[in-house]
């Protein structure tokens, strides 16, 4: 089982530029949550989709948008690139939303780092 | 809202010694409490949690827990560190009944001394 994986590992991106982060969730979740991480800081909840439908956001502008497929991966845009939105951003997945902690489920991959020159 | 405050963003410690990570959690209602662990260049790992029952939480590799209530703290403990524990550790608190949604502290990072 290869777990949650994400690609690509590492990128480096201009400011103004759009980017997107590829997120494939462990086989038999069909849910997928977003986060990132600032240097220093913990892991900020983005959004989370299920059913190919955003279900919850954080405090995130509207540049920061998202997609779930049919296969349950996703992916993360991010447009109009700020020198701020370098971090790692994190993608976790689970079989199902609302029983995270009793089911411990939650996986996270390794994330994307992105650098924003 | 749930908000998570980690007073340290480092701790040293010497191997075999015990170490401390406090935690400290604000809520207007009941919630689910974690600890997370990353490693370098690893995703996070679920190390323990608090959902209900006894305060005391327990993980796999000699950590603890204690939630307290009346202090609003999760403080999490190790009697003897080893180097492999060398990590950044998260805490995190979710509304209960609600825990699709994990609101992370900003992390210590530990580290062990030879």
């Amino acid at each position: 089982d290869a777990g949650v994986t994400q690609s690509p590992t590492h990128l480096i991106k201009t400011r103004g530029q759009q980017v997107t982060l590829r997120c494939s969730p462990k086989s038999g979740h069909d849910t997928v949550s977003w986060y990132q991480q600032a240097l220093g800081q913990g892991p900020q909840f983005i959004f989370q989709y299920y059913e190919e439908e955003e279900r919850q956001r954080g405090n995130f502008p509207d540049r920061f948008s998202g997609h779930q497929f049919p296969n349950y991966s996703s992916e993360l845009n991010v447009n109009a690139l700020l020198l701020g939105d370098s971090a790692l951003y994190l993608c976790a997945s689970s079989p199902d939303r609302g029983h995270l902690a009793t089911n411990e489920k939650l996986f996270f991959g390794s994330g994307t780092q992105l650098s924003v020159l | 809202a749930q908000s998570v405050t980690q007073l340290d963003s480092q701790v040293p410690v010497f191997e075999e010694a015990p170490v401390e990570l406090r935690c400290n959690y604000s809520s207007s209602v009941s919630v689910y409490l974690f600890w997370y662990v990353q490693y370098p260049n690893q995703g996070l790992q679920l190390l323990l949690k608090y959902l209900s029952g006894s305060t005391l939480v327990e993980s796999i590799n000699g950590f603890e827990a204690e939630f307290n209530k009346s202090q609003t703290s999760f403080h999490l403990r190790k009697p003897s560190v080893h180097i492999s524990d060398t990590a950044e550790y998260f805490c995190a608190v979710s509304e209960w009944g609600r825990d699709d949604k994990i609101i992370f502290g900003k992390g210590t990072r530990l580290h062990i001394l030879p």
